[in-house]
């Protein structure tokens, strides 16, 4: 059964902190993706790779940066937290050129700044 | 600028009827729609799609409508049941390399006994 494991179910860090977010997949897929998820804003997509150290932005990437050394893991990192990025992230995976269906989501970190 | 949009927060039917979420989108340059249903703590799963070309697509209890002159798809689910309570992403795709998927910002359903 394919997974994308994320490695925190939740986690919660002051302001300032340096947060890193990890992601694993085991399916060999090319695309990794990172969206966060809010009430009334669905989610949105902040940073995706199509290889290893490959890296593109996603409509929201202020404040965040990744990186993609390894082809099965991505990670998200937050510079410096702040509070307006409390919020639920979800890791997704897929291979090149995918067709509906082809996305896996991991079951999602809900990160919490204070 | 949302380009995929889902008006309807929130729904509540009964147990038995139909449920019917909507879409509105602004591009379209598009090739699938897909809809995708999302429980608390869990990450989205993949439910149905439908291709650009195509008007209708269904599978089981569940059918798509897509109106491309309206740009606004719908998710019928009839009949509708307890286990369907969840939030419901609708989202588009462009296939190709570069291929991501933008979501809209969800319908909470409610099926009620």
């Amino acid at each position: 059964d394919v997974k994308v494991t994320q490695s925190s179910r939740y986690l919660v860090k002051r302001t300032g902190e340096k947060v890193f977010l990890e992601c694993v997949q085991d399916m060999d897929h090319e695309n990794m993706f990172w969206y966060r998820q809010d009430p009334g804003l669905g989610l949105r997509l902040i940073y995706f790779s199509y290889d290893v150290k490959m890296k593109e932005k996603g409509d929201i990437p202020e404040g965040y940066s990744v990186s993609r050394e390894k082809k099965e893991r991505f990670s998200l990192i937050l510079e410096s937290a702040s509070t307006n990025q409390t919020s639920m992230y979800l890791c997704a995976s897929s291979p090149p050129a995918s067709q509906p269906g082809g996305y896996t989501f991991g079951s999602g970190t809900r990160l919490t700044v204070v | 600028d949302q380009q995929v949009k889902q008006n309807s927060p929130s729904l509540s039917v009964q147990e038995g009827r139909i449920s019917i979420l909507n879409c509105d989108y602004t591009n379209s340059m598009f090739d699938y729609f897909l809809w995708y249903k999302k429980y608390p703590a869990e990450g989205p799963t993949f439910l149905i799609s439908i291709s650009s070309i195509k008007d209708k697509n269904e599978d089981g209890r569940f059918t798509v409508f897509l109106n491309k002159s309206a740009k606004h798809l719908s998710l019928h689910i009839v009949p509708s049941q307890p286990g369907d309570s969840a939030v419901y992403f609708c989202a588009s795709l462009n296939t190709g390399t570069a291929s991501k998927l933008t979501f809209g910002t969800g319908t909470r359903l409610q099926v009620t006994l």
